[in-house]
C-alpha cells in the first residue's frame, strides 16, 4: 500500500501571499489530521477532517483552513502568510479516529 | 491547555546501552497514548498504541508500559543500536478533545554512539 503523499515537498512564499498544500491519504483511510512543526513549539494540531466535514480544529487563526475531498485527499490553505507561518506541515491519515496516524513526509513552508 | 511533558530533552549513550524515557500527562479525560519514532528525514511512525491502565507493550528491543492513574508512561530501550537514533514522541488522545487530535510532548532526541 502506498504511504500518505504530501506536495509540493518545499515551498518559499514571501509575506502577505497564500500558500495551498495537499496531501493524499492512505487508501481506505478518511480521517486526516493535519499538524504544525516549528523548533519552539513542536507538533501542533491544525485540524482534522473525516468524509469531507472538518471534525476538529486546533488554536490556530482563522488565516487556516482546509478543506477535504470525496476521494479523502486533503488540501490546506494558509492566507496572509507571516513570518512565523515558516514549518513544516504534516498530514497524517489513519483508519480510525484513535487508531495509530500515518504521517507523510511533510511539506516545509519558508516564508521570507 | 493539556500539558504533555518528556524527559529528558536529549540522551546521548554508547552503542549496547539501555536506556529509557519517560512522558507524564494529565490522567485526567485520558482515552490513549501512542508513541513515535521520528528520524531524520524520515516521516514519524507509531512504535506503540496504548490504552489500559498496566498496559506494556513489546516491539524487538523496545518497550512501553503505561500508569494511566498517576499519568506516565515509561519507554525502554535495551541494548541500544545506532539505527535507534531518532526522536521518540509520546502523544495522547483525550476524550472529549479527539477526532484526529493528538496532544504531542516535545520529544526525546536519542543519540546512539558507536
Amino acid at each position: 500500500k502506498a504511504g500518505v503523499t504530501q506536495t509540493p515537498r518545499y515551498l518559499i512564499k514571501t509575506r502577505g501571499q497564500q500558500v495551498t498544500l495537499s496531501c493524499s491519504p492512505i487508501s481506505g483511510h478518511r480521517s486526516v489530521s493535519w499538524y504544525q512543526q516549528t523548533p519552539g513549539q513542536g507538533l501542533q494540531f491544525l485540524f482534522e477532517y473525516f468524509s469531507e466535514t472538518q471534525r476538529n480544529k486546533g488554536n490556530f487563526p482563522g488565516r487556516f483552513s482546509g478543506r477535504q475531498f470525496s476521494n479523502s485527499r486533503s488540501e490546506m490553505n494558509v492566507s496572509t502568510l507571516e513570518l512565523g507561518d515558516s514549518a513544516l506541515y504534516l498530514c497524517a491519515s489513519t483508519p480510525g479516529t484513535l487508531n495509530e496516524q500515518f504521517f507523510g513526509p511533510g511539506t516545509r513552508l519558508t516564508v521570507l | 491547555i493539556l500539558n504533555v511533558e518528556q524527559s529528558p530533552q536529549s540522551l546521548h549513550v554508547q552503542e549496547g546501552d539501555s536506556t529509557n524515557f519517560t512522558c507524564s500527562f494529565p490522567s485526567s479525560n485520558f482515552y490513549a497514548l501512542h508513541w513515535y519514532r521520528w528520524e531524520t528525514a524520515k516521516s514519524p511512525e507509531a512504535l506503540f498504541v496504548m490504552t489500559l491502565n498496566g498496559d506494556e507493550k513489546k516491539k524487538g528491543r523496545i518497550s512501553a508500559t503505561l500508569n494511566t492513574k498517576e499519568g506516565y508512561s515509561y519507554l525502554y530501550i535495551k541494548g541500544s543500536q545506532p539505527e535507534d537514533s531518532a526522536t521518540y514522541l509520546c502523544a495522547l488522545f483525550y476524550s472529549g478533545t479527539s477526532y484526529g487530535k493528538l496532544t504531542f510532548g516535545q520529544g526525546t532526541i536519542l543519540t546512539v554512539h558507536p
